[in-house]
């Protein structure tokens, strides 16, 4: 079984301060996708990397892959009351047909 | 075009009752999900449809029957339901390959 372990598991910051979320496993992974979810919503795609060291940006989002393809980290700069949600991390394996899911970083930013 | 709809948004049903949940993408995604979700929890996969065809089942209660009437649409047949069965039902599809879009999801409450 494929583990993907997310932190924190809760984050609770003042508006305009920075943040990093972690997900890492021991396991090698095809791709790795972040989504944001809101209450009663479902989750919405943020970002997919796939390259080994990749680094995307989306915004005030920095996303980055892992050299080894088995961590990825999410930071925020300057977070707005507006990035408040559930951060999921999910990763892909080979047959690709299947995500593995961190166990969410629920983020509250404070106005 | 990333969306995949999810009807209804919320459902109230007895323990008696017969309902279904619909989910319809027309991204040409040949794989489709249906996922469980506790509150504060990431969501539990429970089905994949595989170029239509039922491809893994995670071991679900029969009350839960699946059903891809064809590559844009995804059924969930609910049949004589616990109340420990309200949940966010999320339906997701994908290229089989890697990301998958999740819908808005329903909410599901069993009385």
């Amino acid at each position: 079984t494929q583990l993907l372990e997310q932190s924190p598991q809760f984050l609770s910051i003042q508006e305009g301060e920075n943040l990093t979320v972690y997900c890492n496993s021991s396991s090698v992974f095809s791709s790795l996708q972040w989504y944001r979810q809101e209450p009663g919503e479902g989750p919405v795609l943020l970002v997919t990397v796939v390259t080994g060291g990749e680094v995307k940006k989306l915004k005030r989002l920095t996303f980055q892959f892992g050299d080894a393809r088995k961590d990825s980290s999410l930071h925020i700069t300057a977070a707005q009351t507006g990035d408040t949600g559930l951060y999921l991390c999910a990763a892909s394996n080979n047959a690709g047909n299947m995500l593995t899911f961190g166990g969410g970083t629920r983020l509250m930013v404070k106005p | 075009d990333t969306e995949v709809t999810q009807t209804p948004k919320h459902l109230v049903m007895g323990m008696t009752n017969k309902k279904s949940l619909k989910c319809e993408q027309h991204m040409g995604h040949r794989a489709m999900y249906w996922y469980k979700q506790k509150a504060k929890k990431p969501p539990e996969l429970m089905f994949v449809y595989s170029y239509e065809k039922l491809s893994i089942n995670e071991s679900v209660p029969s009350r839960f029957s699946p059903e891809c009437p064809n590559s844009s649409l995804l059924n969930l047949h609910l049949h004589a339901l616990q109340p420990e069965d309200s949940a966010l039902y999320l339906c997701a599809s994908g290229r089989l390959t890697d990301t998958q879009y999740f819908g808005p999801g329903t909410r599901l409450t069993v009385l």
